[in-house]
């Protein structure tokens, strides 16, 4: 176990539904990160949130929304979403240094949520 | 714009060798390069980080080279073992952000 949790880790949706997928870190850390990961290809960073503001979000489309309450939960809201989302969708966190700025810590990953858009 | 490229063949090799893996890099100057493995189904693992004033660092069987000139660095696994199978990503950044690589397979035949 990461400390790094995702609910849930399969989902299946059609196009005109609205789900959320979750994520969890026990690990004390106050930066968070969405990534989605297709088949061959790397993976993308999609958001990132520092101390619960975000700071990152890389040109991704509206019909993904993300939500960080604190500092350890962070949402990933879905709707009217394509079949070309499909993909598994990581969660990660690492530690912020000080100062503000995040450092290259190292980050730790959920197990993600496998989504299938019908 | 910035490219990563690690070999997409699977890297095929005999229990107890010493398994090498590459990651090279283009339009980019990362301060620091980290190493992850992911298996099936499951999130990356992180297993080492290098900066860019670094030319070697080690871990256990472990062993990373980064080399700012060639824009590449190299992975080894020395005596591999059947449980090192596993895809292996690398990962560049120069603050916050990672920009990883597809990964390489590598199969460790028993």
């Amino acid at each position: 176990e990461t400390g790094v949790t995702q609910t849930p880790r399969h989902l299946v949706m059609g196009m005109t539904n609205k789900k959320s997928l979750k994520c969890e870190q026990h690990l004390g850390h106050n930066a968070m990160y969405w990534y989605k990961q297709s088949a061959k290809k790397p993976l993308e960073l999609m958001f990132v949130y520092s101390l619960e503001e975000r700071v990152e979000n890389n040109s991704v489309p509206s019909r993904f929304s993300p939500e960080c309450p604190n500092s350890s939960h962070l949402f990933l809201h879905l709707h009217t979403l394509q079949p070309e989302d499909s993909a598994l969708y990581l969660c990660a966190s690492s530690e912020e240094s000080s100062g503000g700025a995040v450092s290259p810590r190292e980050q730790f990953f959920g197990p993600g949520t496998r989504l299938t858009v019908l | 714009s910035q490219k990563i490229e690690q070999n997409s063949e699977a890297l095929n090799i005999q229990e107890g060798k010493t398994a090498t893996l590459t990651c090279n890099y283009t339009n980019y100057s990362p301060a620091y390069l980290q190493w992850y493995r992911q298996d099936p189904g499951r999130g990356p693992v992180f297993l080492l980080l290098i900066r860019e004033n670094e030319k070697e660092k080690r871990k256990e069987r472990l062993k990373v080279t980064f080399d700012t000139t060639l824009k590449q660095s190299l992975f080894h696994i020395t005596a591999s073992q059947p449980a090192d199978s596993a895809t292996y990503l690398c990962a560049l950044g120069s603050s916050y952000k990672l920009i990883f690589g597809s990964g390489t397979r590598l199969l460790v035949r028993p």
